[in-house]
């Protein structure tokens, strides 16, 4: 069964330091997305970053950035310049193709406290 | 582009009641999930739509909840009898691909408690 794991249950940064998220999983898939949401108060799942599994190049999407190890099966998140407004629960989450089709297997997710 | 939307945003019954809950995808997007968050845990999956037909609900608790999406368009949940375990907030998402979830969209949830 496909498993998704986030060993940090919380976690705090000071507002302009840098953060890292991390996230190991399991598949036997050999192409594979993954992604990181992020759930404010409001409950909306935002998503912040998405990796293909096929390109060794890691994602960016400005101050958020990954550090995918295929062979480890590691996918931390990276924050840089941290803003109260990145205070959220963070998840991470791959592709999950046991049906016919695809969805997501998510983790318990990480906590992150912006201080400022 | 309008979102994925769903109502209510909130809903408070008591147990043994029947609750419903709706939700209207991205236009265009074929596949709607439907998950379920309970307190200090991710999203999990309970059923998958393509258009009009369901392709997995290997975890919805089929003695209790139903769902349909008629038309291929919009989708109900259905809870009924409700239990108190079933307090959490229940996610509608909708992506355009099936495969590498292009446009993978979450809806705000509904927040269902259970007393």
């Amino acid at each position: 069964a496909q498993t998704v794991t986030q060993s940090q249950p919380e976690m705090s940064v000071q507002e302009a330091e840098t953060v890292t998220l991390s996230c190991t999983y399991d598949t036997s898939e050999n192409n594979y997305y993954l992604f990181w949401y992020k759930q404010p108060p409001s409950r909306q799942m935002i998503l912040v970053i998405r990796q293909e599994a096929y390109k060794q190049q890691n994602a960016t999407e400005n101050r958020f950035s990954v550090n995918f190890q295929k062979a480890a099966k590691s996918f931390s998140l990276k924050i840089s310049d941290s803003q109260l407004g990145d205070t959220a629960m963070y998840f991470c989450a791959c592709t999950n193709y046991g049906g016919s089709q695809g969805n997501l297997i998510f983790g318990k997710g990480t906590k992150l406290s912006v201080k400022p | 582009e309008a979102g994925v939307a769903q109502s209510p945003r909130y809903k408070i019954i008591e147990k043994r009641q029947s609750v419903a809950f709706w939700c209207n995808p991205i236009s265009g997007h074929a596949t709607l999930y439907w998950y379920q968050q309970i307190l200090g845990q991710g999203p999990k999956l309970l059923i998958q739509f393509q258009n009009n037909g369901v392709v997995d609900d290997s975890q919805l608790p089929k003695d209790r909840f139903s769902a349909e999406r008629l038309k291929g368009v919009d989708s109900t949940l259905k809870i009924q009898p409700a239990k108190l375990e079933d307090s959490a907030v229940y996610l509608c998402a909708s992506s355009l691909d099936y495969r590498s979830l292009l446009g993978y969209t979450f809806g705000s949830g509904t927040r269902l408690t259970v007393v």
